[in-house]
């Protein structure tokens, strides 16, 4: 079955630099993958999509590959800043036509002033 | 801008009571969905539907079922709460049925059964 991974362990980087994360799929071939924003205590916000014939978006500070040969996306915030911590989520879609899309656990990011 | 909005942001039920969890969203969207989210397992998919009176079900609905009466209302219930069930729970619309359509969520229920 379709399996999303991102890193469980929490990113604490620093003011200004940049942040990656890293989202990995098995088992399917996404047409799009999606990254959203969830604050503690709130529902996740959409940020960034991504299909599978784009290798890199980009939106303000905001950079996502899709790597469809490593089944692997990459999310990077660039001149990180600590209003950016916040878990960020990856959500690909079933790879089977449909508009449900299956999300990943997400990644903890803490940006230290 | 969309407005998602849920019935209570906090609930304390009883092991085998009834739980209604109520869903709006004031922007027309055709469909609207249910997730539970929990610790390392990432949002799960519980019901969608996607139009009045239309349900599917999703990767998890043993113990729930759901109902909508009207477009912007969308209701998840609980027949018979269980300790298991706590949880977070997310309620989301999108627009129309395109693959790529944004999810707008709700700041969700936290739901805890004792």
């Amino acid at each position: 079955s379709q399996k999303i991974e991102q890193n469980s362990e929490a990113l604490n980087i620093q003011e200004g630099k940049t942040a990656t994360l890293t989202c990995n799929y098995t088992n399917y071939s996404p047409a799009y993958l999606q990254w959203y924003r969830q604050d503690p205590g709130r529902g996740p916000v959409f940020l960034l999509l991504i299909r599978e014939n784009e290798k890199e978006k980009r939106k303000e500070r905001l950079k996502v590959t899709f790597d469809t040969t490593l089944k692997q996306s990459l999310f990077h915030i660039t001149a990180s800043q600590p209003a950016d911590s916040a878990t960020y989520l990856c959500a690909l879609d079933r790879g089977t036509g449909g508009f449900k899309t299956i999300f990943g656990a997400g990644t903890r990011l803490f940006v230290k002033a | 801008d969309v407005k998602v909005t849920q019935s209570s942001r906090y609930l304390v039920k009883r092991t085998g009571e009834k739980v209604f969890l109520e869903c709006v969203q004031d922007m027309d969207h055709e469909n609207m969905f249910w997730y539970r989210q929990d610790p390392g397992l990432g949002l799960r998919l519980i019901y969608f539907s996607y139009d009045v009176k239309m349900k599917e079900k999703g990767d998890i609905p043993e113990g729930y079922s759901v109902s909508r009466e009207k477009k912007e209302r969308f209701s998840l219930i609980l027949e018979s709460a269980s300790t298991n069930q706590t949880s977070m729970y997310l309620c989301a619309s999108t627009r129309t049925s395109v693959v790529t359509d944004t999810q707008y969520f709700g700041p969700g229920t936290r739901l805890t059964v004792l």
